[in-house]
């Protein structure tokens, strides 16, 4: 069974560029999440993604959002992006109530 | 207040001892309680999840949950230098939705 899968490995942008990051879950589980791991920071949730639908919002600007496609897939899209926003981002999926599978991760660095 | 708080560390323990790493949590009605693992530059792994009060075993390790004092742990028994990563405690108090403290560092000095 493939695990979460997640795209491009690494992403470099300039300052106020905007950044599309990738990901597919497990076979079968139609939630998606987004996480920010900044240094020193612990994980911060950005986006719930079930069945198609927006399901719950971080604490994060408007300028990050997302969508989930008919296959489960999910992108992120961080626009206008600041320094601040150099982090992994993580995606997970799970089955209800049974803890995350977390994909390996999208390194972005703004410069 | 967060949500979730750990010792940040780093907690060093020699080979082969036992490693406790703590976590504390402010939502009472928390309901469900996880460990990950998580090696420098690599994603959060999941090592064991408890529900209940009590004690739960899986292997070396042992998840500890007391709902009382909001207080739940990790033992790592027969640490092993391949232990030594940052581990997260996580806290699910919505619906699909966990709360994560910051990691604790662990080192295991053979």
């Amino acid at each position: 069974e493939a695990g979460v899968t997640q795209s491009p490995t690494h992403l470099i942008k300039t300052r106020g560029q905007q950044a599309t990051l990738r990901c597919s879950p497990i076979s079968g589980h139609t939630s998606v999440y987004w996480y920010q791991q900044a240094l020193g920071l612990g994980l911060q949730f950005l986006l719930w993604y079930d069945e198609g639908e927006e399901r719950n919002r971080g604490n994060f600007p408007p300028r990050f959002s997302g969508r989930q496609f008919p296959n489960y897939s999910s992108e992120l899209n961080v626009n206008a992006l600041e320094l601040e926003d150099s982090a992994l981002y993580l995606c997970a999926s799970s089955p209800t109530g049974e803890g995350y599978t977390f994909g390996s991760g999208t390194r972005l660095t703004v410069v | 207040q967060k949500e979730v708080e750990q010792n940040s560390g780093p907690l060093s323990v020699p080979e082969g001892a036992i490693a406790s790493l703590n976590c504390t949590y402010s939502d009472r009605g928390s309901q469900s309680f996880f460990w990950y693992r998580q090696y420098s530059g690599k994603s959060p792994e999941l090592i064991m999840f408890i529900y209940s009060n009590g004690d739960k075993e899986d292997g070396r390790f042992t998840a500890q949950l007391n709902k009382a004092s909001q207080y739940v742990s990790l033992l790592i028994r027969d640490s092993q230098p391949s232990d030594s990563a940052t581990y997260l405690c996580a806290v699910n108090i919505r619906y699909d939705q966990f709360y994560f403290g910051t990691g604790t560092s662990l080192t295991v000095i053979p």
